[in-house]
């Protein structure tokens, strides 16, 4: 069963750059999610799809930030004009259908803008 | 508005100690699910187990286990015995009950487990 992949793993860019991270979820998960997680902290909602649809995105989700799942399988988030206030690490989760069932997290990507 | 409180910053036990990490939460949903998740030096976040918010029973996992009190918005999680391997931050998390969305986990902050040998 292969889990939740995400690439990069790490990503270091300079202030103003746009940067793009990639996930893959659990093949067989329709619903995908996006996280960020600074230090000492807990991960927090960024957006999740159903399918290709995004259904809810949270007010941390800035109009630089936009996220796609174009098939429905795997998903892109893009930041663009980074500022040092992204460095972070991004969390990919993906769960089926089905309500209540656990989320699965991938590795995450960290980001640091310097 | 959800909210999930890790009251403890940090624990440092001996190993073979119990140790108790308490979570409090806020929602004003009738029905909703919580959440334990294991966050090792590696830095993956593990699954441990999911509660739903109209099931008080408490549960038993080897030498984990979770009390759910509804009463007291609490869910707290215990490890008996506790070893090395357990040192973790671990999160508690909070997620509504609803069909068209409202779907995200809210995270409390954490708690810095270190078990010393």
């Amino acid at each position: 069963d292969t889990g939740v992949s995400q690439d990069p793993r790490h990503k270091i860019t300079k202030r103003g750059q746009n940067v793009t991270f990639r996930c893959d979820p659990i093949s067989e998960h329709n619903r995908l999610y996006w996280y960020r997680q600074t230090l000492g902290q807990g991960p927090e909602f960024l957006t999740y799809f159903q399918n290709e649809a995004q259904l809810e995105k949270s007010r941390l989700l800035s109009d630089r930030f936009s996220a796609e799942r174009p098939k429905g399988s795997f998903s892109t988030l893009e930041i663009q004009r980074t500022e040092q206030g992204d460095s972070a690490m991004y969390l990919c989760a993906s769960r089926p259908e089905k309500r209540g069932n656990e989320q699965f997290f991938g590795p995450g990507t960290r980001l640091t803008v310097l | 508005a959800q909210k999930v409180t890790q009251a403890q910053t940090e624990i440092s036990v001996v190993e073979k100690e119990d140790v108790t990490l308490d979570c409090v939460y806020e929602t004003r949903d009738t029905t909703y699910y919580l959440f334990w998740y294991k966050q090792p030096p590696s830095g993956e976040l593990v699954f441990l187990i999911r509660r739903n918010s109209f099931d008080e029973q408490n549960e038993i996992s080897g030498r984990y286990s979770w009390n759910f009190q509804k009463s007291t918005s609490s869910f707290n999680f215990t490890i008996t015995a506790s070893q090395v391997v357990d040192s973790a931050v671990y999160f508690c998390a909070l997620s509504a009950y609803s069909g068209g969305g409202a779907d995200g986990l809210t995270f409390g902050k954490g708690t810095h487990l270190i078990i010393q040998p």
